[in-house]
């Protein structure tokens, strides 16, 4: 089983829908937790942050749940730019970061 | 401003060959990771330093595979007789502290092939 589990899709979805995406963590150690946005054949970005008491930027919203280990992002009213591979990274020390395989994301008009 | 560089950005190597891949981190960055992504998976982690010390090595999948920081800014990531399964992207990335929240920013990766 591997430490950080997503779920690969792909979510095929239209403009404007919502969508929500999972991440599961293994090791209880874990301190910090972000996503990652990864387009085709390029390198991953951050996203954003994820922290304890759920955070929102504009469309995205991130949340955490320490007790069940489990990590969500929702992007609400999508865009054709949203298309991308939605990646889960948790740390459990300053130099290790373990990451999902991703959850693919195609945004259709 | 420059982001992270690698170089090359393309290799193929026959197997059995030796490769040296080359990251030029963010300029006053202290942290530096080499990650290895196969295709339809994420990246894993392969190497850890801070400044020219090599903290955690322990994602290197053999010891075919070396990494060095010798200055505390560009580093490389050596792969001796390559095999066909080291074909993959080996992305770089940096950091300004060494904080666990700290955002990692990487570079374009270099894509091995290995024939």
């Amino acid at each position: 089983r591997k430490e950080v589990e997503q779920d690969p899709g792909p979510f095929n979805v239209p403009e404007g829908a919502t969508v929500a995406f999972n991440c599961t963590y293994s090791n209880s150690a874990s301190q910090s937790f972000f996503w990652y946005r990864q387009d085709c054949r390029k390198e991953p970005k951050l996203l954003m942050s994820v922290y304890s008491s759920g955070n929102e930027d504009g469309r995205f919203t991130a949340q955490l749940n320490r007790a069940s280990q489990y990590i969500s992002l929702l992007i609400r009213d999508s865009k054709l730019s949203d298309s991308a591979t939605y990646l889960c990274v948790v740390n459990t020390n300053a130099g290790k970061s373990t990451f999902g395989d991703g959850t693919t994301l195609t945004v259709k008009p | 401003g420059a982001g992270v560089s690698q170089s090359p950005r393309y290799k193929v190597a026959k197997r059995g060959q030796d490769v040296a891949l080359r990251c030029d981190p963010i300029s006053g960055h202290v942290s530096l990771f080499w990650y290895q992504q196969a295709l339809g998976q994420g990246p894993e982690f392969l190497t850890y330093f801070q400044n020219e010390a090599q903290l955690d090595k322990s994602g290197l999948p053999s010891d075919r595979f070396f990494a060095e920081r010798p200055e505390g800014s560009v580093s490389t990531l050596k792969i001796q007789r390559t095999q066909q399964e080291d074909s993959a992207v080996y992305l770089c990335a940096s950091s300004l502290g060494t904080s666990r929240i700290e955002t990692q920013y990487f570079g374009p990766g270099t894509r091995l092939l290995v024939l």
